[in-house]
């Protein structure tokens, strides 16, 4: 099956500065790229995806980019507030019902 | 709009006791799933369900059994349960189709002495 492997685990960022989480995959087959944020004490909310036609999306201060040949996708978020505290999860699939997610980071932006 | 509702949010077991764990969404989604998270390493699959009577293994599915007896409910039970299965557990659905999001309920906390 696929293996989806996330670093950091844990990251800290002072207020307005950029944070930039990475993950790798394993199955070239894999073609949809999804990342969730997790506040505490809920479930993961999706924030932003790619598909594997596309090298970079953005979203106001998110943005993901993706590297098929290296077999690796990237979250940057930018203007960094305290609301973006939390844990983010990337994920990988080739199917679209199927996902594969990385063990997290969890991220701090300090005031 | 209450989208997908766990029941129970917290449950304290004895080892060997068994329980069921209810997922019931109201959108109408194809598609629902059980994932369990620990501490390091994420976010795991246990079962999914692609419709209404049909249930596959996910990553972990050793220890758990699942049912889709309704469209809209997905259960996971726990026959006997082990401390190796304290964890979170999340449901999820999503529609039928191409890649799209999950929508996850807010978990139930499982603690097995």
């Amino acid at each position: 099956g696929e293996n989806v492997e996330q670093h950091p685990s844990t990251l800290s960022v002072q207020e307005g500065d950029s944070a930039v989480i990475k993950c790798t995959y394993s199955d070239s087959a894999s073609n949809y790229f999804p990342w969730y944020k997790q506040e505490l004490g809920k479930g993961p909310q999706l924030i932003i995806d790619i598909r594997s036609n596309v090298g970079e999306k953005k979203d106001q201060r998110i943005a993901v980019t993706l590297n098929k040949t290296a077999k690796h996708f990237s979250l940057h978020i930018t203007e960094t507030q305290p609301e973006d505290s939390a844990v983010y999860f990337c994920a990988a699939s080739k199917t679209g019902n199927q996902f594969y997610f990385g063990t997290g980071t969890s991220l701090t932006v300090i005031p | 709009n209450a989208g997908v509702t766990q029941t129970p949010k917290f449950r304290v077991l004895k080892t060997g006791q068994s329980m069921t764990l209810l997922c019931a969404q109201d959108m109408n989604h194809e598609y629902m799933y059980w994932y369990r998270q620990d501490p390091g390493m994420g976010l795991r699959l246990i079962h999914y369900s692609v419709g209404e009577g049909t249930t596959a293994k996910g990553e972990v599915p050793d220890g758990y059994n699942v049912s889709r007896l309704k469209k809209q409910n997905f259960l996971l039970g726990l026959e006997s349960a082990a401390p190796s299965q304290t964890s979170v557990y999340f449901c999820a659905s999503k529609i039928t189709g191409t890649p799209g999001e999950l929508f996850f309920g807010e978990g139930s906390r499982l603690t097995v002495l």
